[in-house]
């Protein structure tokens, strides 16, 4: 159980258009879930922490214009990447805790390796 | 505010050597800690995970103590394979509700032949 999928797995895209990436708690319903970007060799920066229903938390630094985030449903969220620059290039990671679970326990998707050329 | 602090790697050792990757915290409460494994090209995932000082979280032949003493959390395993060279990270789970997860810089670990 507690599986989570992103899709897609890969994007390139050209500059200037936007990007959907979806999230999915395959099994379990997810009462938050959080974006995070990955660049190469490097840690996860927390992104945004999204609550279905309501709008998503941005952390300091993260423009909510450009990344655009929707939890429509307990089992879905999704991060827009809007007019999208090579700077956007990175690997986009999303987790979702449990509506039920433990605190602190964050299942993560695979990831979206996205390329803006 | 919250923070981990991982050693930096590479870490290379050869096959069936002993592994040991730092981990130290700093953090306000009682966080939880963890460890998540990343293989190449894929997401994260638990590898380990400790609620409270001095449970020892295992899996896979590796382990960890939550001290809170030395505020570390530190992952061992006494053989390693080729299969376990991945990125390992460490996190701190803060406890308020927010839930939200602080992790360390990762450290790369190679396994030779």
């Amino acid at each position: 159980g507690a599986v989570v999928s992103q899709h897609p797995s890969r994007v390139i895209c050209k500059s200037g258009t936007s990007v959907k990436i979806e999230c999915r708690s395959l099994d379990f319903q997810a009462t938050t879930m959080f974006w995070y970007r990955q660049f190469p060799k490097q840690s996860l920066m927390l992104m945004a922490t999204s609550n279905e229903g309501s709008k998503a938390t941005y952390e300091q630094g993260v423009e909510k214009d450009k990344f655009l985030i929707n939890h429509a449903s307990l089992t879905l969220s999704t991060l827009t990447v809007t007019s999208a620059h090579p700077e956007d290039s990175s690997f986009y990671i999303c987790s979702a805790k449990r509506a039920s679970g433990r605190v602190n326990e964050q299942f993560f998707g695979p990831g979206t390796r996205l390329t803006v050329l | 505010g919250d923070s981990v602090t991982q050693m930096e790697g590479p870490v290379t050792l050869s096959e069936e050597a002993f592994l040991t990757i730092n981990c130290t915290y700093t953090a306000t409460g009682y966080p939880s800690l963890f460890w998540y494994v990343q293989y190449p090209g894929e997401g994260l995932q638990l590898l380990l995970k400790a609620t409270k000082a001095d449970d020892k979280g295992s899996n896979k032949g590796f382990e960890a103590t939550y001290r809170k003493e030395t505020t570390s959390f530190h992952l061992e395993k006494g053989s390693v394979q080729v299969s376990d060279s991945a990125v390992y990270f460490c996190a701190l789970g803060s406890t308020g509700t927010a839930s939200k997860l602080t992790f360390g810089t990762g450290t790369r670990l190679q396994v030779t032949l």
